[in-house]
């Protein structure tokens, strides 16, 4: 079967440093995302790893080892807004997304 | 309006009733999908459209049903709606196109079926 696994929960302290790892088995791989979700709100992207290597977008980077089929999120500088959940998805072999549960970030001061 | 909306917002239903989630997309997205969403698992697909005229099921097909008469407009249906269908339901829209093909999410329909 197809399956991503993260984090259910994290806590981090404003101002620090957090890492979300994801680690998938899928029947192929086309890309890997990572969606932002504010409770009671929609997804939002925030990235996507198609090669292995870092991306880095402001204080958010995300990191893809295909090899290991691993990832991570790592957010920097965290500030109280980015109190979210944090969602992994995987692009399987027939180019449908196959999503991970999500981790719940909790910032606290 | 601008990127992709969603009707109703919330909604309650009475087990056996038919229900039909409303979605539209500004974009002229080619490709659009329906998940739903419960607590403690990832969103789940329920079905899809590769561009207008064409649908496929997903994950969690079962009691869901869905058209694709034009671009904008991807409604689903639930023939016989069930309490093991309340959920948060999202429709997204994608861009084949665009490289990354991410998803843009309406804010989402809470049904709940009693």
């Amino acid at each position: 079967g197809q399956n991503i696994d993260q984090p259910t929960e994290m806590t981090a302290t404003e101002g620090a440093i957090v890492q979300i790892n994801c680690t998938y088995q899928t029947s192929g791989f086309n890309g890997l995302f990572w969606y932002q979700q504010h409770a009671g709100e929609a997804p939002t992207f925030l990235s996507y790893n198609v090669l292995d290597g870092l991306e880095e977008k402001g204080r958010f980077s995300s990191f893809l080892s295909r090899s290991k089929g691993y990832s991570y999120l790592l957010l920097k500088e965290l500030q109280m807004k980015d109190s979210a959940s944090y969602l992994c998805a995987v692009f399987d072999s027939n180019y449908q997304l196959i999503w991970g549960a999500g981790t719940k970030l909790i910032i606290k001061p | 309006i601008a990127g992709i909306t969603q009707a109703p917002t919330s909604q309650i239903l009475a087990a056996g009733r038919r229900m039909t989630l409303r979605c539209t997309q500004d974009m002229r997205h080619n490709a659009m999908y329906w998940y739903r969403q419960d607590l403690g698992l990832g969103l789940r697909l329920i079905h899809y459209s590769n561009t207008a005229g064409t649908t496929g099921k997903g994950e969690v097909p079962d009691g869901y049903s869905v058209s694709r008469a034009n671009t904008d407009d991807f409604p689903l249906t639930l023939a016989s709606a069930v309490p093991s269908q309340t959920s948060v339901y999202f429709c997204a829209s994608s861009d084949a196109s665009s490289g990354t093909d991410e998803q843009f999410f309406g804010p989402g329909t809470r049904l709940t079926v009693l």
